[in-house]
């Protein structure tokens, strides 16, 4: 089954301890993309990647690391989580053709305390 | 820039009730994308419908109908005969071409279908 696995669905930590989430596709898309969605916000683009080794900043980047190391793969790490970093975190791919929109992962919810 | 406006920010219907969700975006580029996604209260995002920029046509997949109006600029979903499974947050998204990937999203409409 085509699909983006996410992980974990639910996290709670602590501020300041490094954390990863894990996001990995099975559809040999090309493009990535981490989304945090917060209430009255919808969703916000915080970084892409449009190939192996080939990343960049989306519209709220700050606070947060992305790295590209294989096709499948796309982990987000926050180095130092603060409490503005809880949110619901989406993790999708794309063929590149955009036309054709994103596939989503299920979805991580993120609690900073 | 691009921008989605869906000014309506909770909708309630009873069930059985037609509802039309709105949905208005900008953007100065001639070929772009319009989406609907859906998200249930278990969190996930489910994909709706796409259109593109030259395609006005309207759409109707069983009780869901959309109606994509270059001239105003709106992409407006409509769910006729309501039921209670339609409860989710509702939201529409625009890419363009020159977008850097990205799909840029309304708010959201939380839809309640009361029974």
């Amino acid at each position: 089954e085509a699909q983006v696995t996410q992980n974990p669905r639910y996290l709670i930590t602590v501020t300041g301890k490094k954390l990863t989430v894990t996001c990995s596709q099975n559809m040999n898309h090309e493009y990535m993309s981490w989304y945090r969605q917060d209430p009255g916000l919808g969703l916000r683009q915080i970084y892409y990647s449009m190939n192996v080794e080939v990343t960049d900043k989306g519209d709220v980047p700050e606070g947060y690391k992305v790295s590209r190391k294989e096709k499948r793969n796309f982990p987000l790490i926050l180095e130092s989580p603060s409490p503005n970093q809880t949110s619901l975190y989406f993790c999708a791919s794309s063929s590149g053709q955009l036309s054709y929109g994103y596939t989503f992962g299920s979805g991580t919810r993120l609690t900073v305390v | 820039a691009q921008k989605v406006t869906q000014a309506q920010t909770e909708i309630s219907v009873v069930e059985k009730e037609d509802v039309t969700l709105d949905c208005v975006y900008e953007t100065r580029d001639t070929t772009y994308y319009l989406f609907w996604y859906k998200q249930p209260p278990s969190g996930e995002l489910v994909f709706l419908i796409r259109r593109n920029s030259f395609d006005e046509q309207n759409e109707i997949s069983g009780r869901y109908s959309w109606n994509f109006q270059k001239s105003t600029s709106s992409f407006n979903f409509t769910i006729t005969a309501s039921q209670v499974v339609d409860s989710a947050v509702y939201f529409c998204a625009l890419s363009v071409v020159t977008g850097a990937n990205n799909l840029f999203f309304g708010t959201g409409t939380r839809l309640t279908v009361i029974p």
